[in-house]
């Protein structure tokens, strides 16, 4: 079935330690997004590639980076994450950005120790 | 750790009974509305989706209503089941094309 994969579902990692989440899609999508979602919490957006043109929102913090070295995969980078950065973080997908529905990985779920 | 976010208002329904999740959004020129479902520790899942040239939109059990005039828009679930327990989002696609997540309610069926 065509989806959205993220690896790995659960990642611990040391204060200051870079860390590395990856995402996955067979949907062929143009458009890959990464949100952070805290707990009882909206989905909050980081970025998003459009095929390859890279879009930061804002206030998402430099501390976050991301790749997408093709249209398959995406890649969430934290540099060094800070115990405020243990969130869940998920990955989504569009065919395109303009009112299309956005599908969601299942997540991979953060802990700074 | 991570930082306390505030309680999600919780919809409270006996299993068997219609369910009405209600949202309001913000911005008139929103042209396209999602709802989504996220179960505990998965990823928001896809449930439908309404344009801003209809007002109202039935799936398998589902319904959800759109009124522009007081940007409004409502989930309607049919007959409610356990498997319906979740947190449920409305999202808004506005002029920017990027989508703005509502609150979050939780719907939490009584057996």
């Amino acid at each position: 079935d065509a989806m959205v994969i993220q690896n790995p579902r659960y990642q611990v990692t040391q204060f200051g330690k870079p860390v590395t989440l990856s995402c996955s899609q067979t949907l062929n999508h143009n458009v890959m997004y990464w949100y952070q979602q805290k707990s009882s919490q909206a989905p909050k957006l980081l970025f998003h590639y459009y095929d390859k043109d890279f879009n930061n929102e804002a206030d998402t913090p430099d501390n976050f980076q991301s790749r997408r070295p093709n249209t398959s995969f995406c890649f969430l980078d934290i540099r060094s994450p800070g115990l405020g950065d243990a969130a869940m973080y998920l990955c989504a997908t569009s065919r395109d950005r303009s009112g299309d529905t956005q599908y969601f990985g299942p997540g991979t779920r953060l802990t700074v120790l | 750790g991570e930082s306390v976010g505030l309680h999600l208002p919780t919809l409270s329904v006996q299993e068997g009974d219609n369910s009405i999740i209600n949202c309001a959004y913000s911005n008139s020129a929103s042209d396209y509305f999602i709802w989504y479902k996220q179960e505990s520790g998965k990823g928001p899942q896809f449930i439908i989706d309404i344009r801003s040239n209809m007002d109202k939109r039935q799936g398998q059990r589902v319904t959800v209503l759109l009124n522009k005039t007081v940007k409004h828009l409502s989930l309607q679930i049919a007959a409610t089941q356990p498997g319906d327990s979740a947190v449920y989002f409305c999202a808004e696609n506005g002029a920017n094309s990027k989508l703005t997540f509502g609150k979050g309610i939780t719907l939490s069926v009584r057996p």
